[in-house]
């Protein structure tokens, strides 16, 4: 199986500034990368695939790059309600494996 | 509008079974796959199962292989997660999604979850 690490796993930032978290995989999963940002009490909601491709309505302060083994995802401008939790999963291979999670909280 | 809605979710005794069900719309649900993936109480998220479009393949996590079966209905736009020798630590919530693609792709939309609760 793949296994998916994110780092950190918690974050704390400001409302303004310019995150990055980090998604790396165990193999190459050539881009085959999504990203989903979940609020407490909620489902989670689709943001970004294939590694850096925007889902439909998700605004353009997420941005998503790598390809291989290392991604990232990149938030600009943190608005209040940016601050969730962020998962990365591959779905280069099965089982589709889902990172631990990375945790922002306002600082 | 895409949406899915699941149902079946409850309280379960240790050894029983279940049949969760997911209600979709909003898209032609034959064309495309689609997933489980499980969230227990205050930890992350866990991709169960998958089953692609029309009469597609299908795949289990190795947490439930054995124990689950993923299928669906396409004449009643159903997807359906039945699981048995259901364990404690099998209570989680589920939600079935949509990926974006027919045989497999990116989840692009999400139900609202059922929880199913483990315990005696």
């Amino acid at each position: 199986d793949i296994q998916m690490t994110q780092s950190p796993s918690s974050l704390s930032a400001s409302v303004g500034d310019r995150v990055t978290i980090t998604c790396r995989a165990s193999q190459g999963i050539n881009n085959y990368l999504a990203w989903f940002q979940q609020k407490p009490g909620k489902a989670p909601k689709s943001l970004i695939y294939a590694a850096s491709s925007l889902q439909s309505g998700v605004p353009l302060k997420f941005s998503g790059s790598g390809s291989g083994t290392d991604f990232t995802l990149t938030i600009s401008s943190l608005q209040p309600e940016d601050f969730a939790t962020y998962y990365c999963q591959q779905y280069y291979s099965y089982p589709f494996t889902f990172g631990q999670g990375t945790r922002l909280e306002i600082k | 509008e895409v949406q899915l809605v699941e149902s079946g979710g409850g309280l379960v005794q240790p050894g029983g079974s279940l049949r969760l069900s997911c209600g979709a719309s909003g898209f032609t649900f034959s064309s495309w796959a689609l997933s489980w993936v499980r969230q227990a109480p205050g930890k992350g998220l866990e991709w169960v199962s998958h089953i692609g479009g029309s009469v597609g393949s299908t795949y289990y996590a190795d947490s439930v292989k054995g124990r689950c079966t993923i299928s669906r209905d396409n004449s009643k736009n159903t997807l359906y997660l039945k699981i048995n020798s259901l364990r404690a630590e099998d209570t989680a919530v589920y939600y079935c999604a949509k990926e974006g693609g027919y045989n497999y792709g990116a989840i692009d939309s999400w139900g609202q979850g059922t929880l199913v609760t483990v315990s005696s």
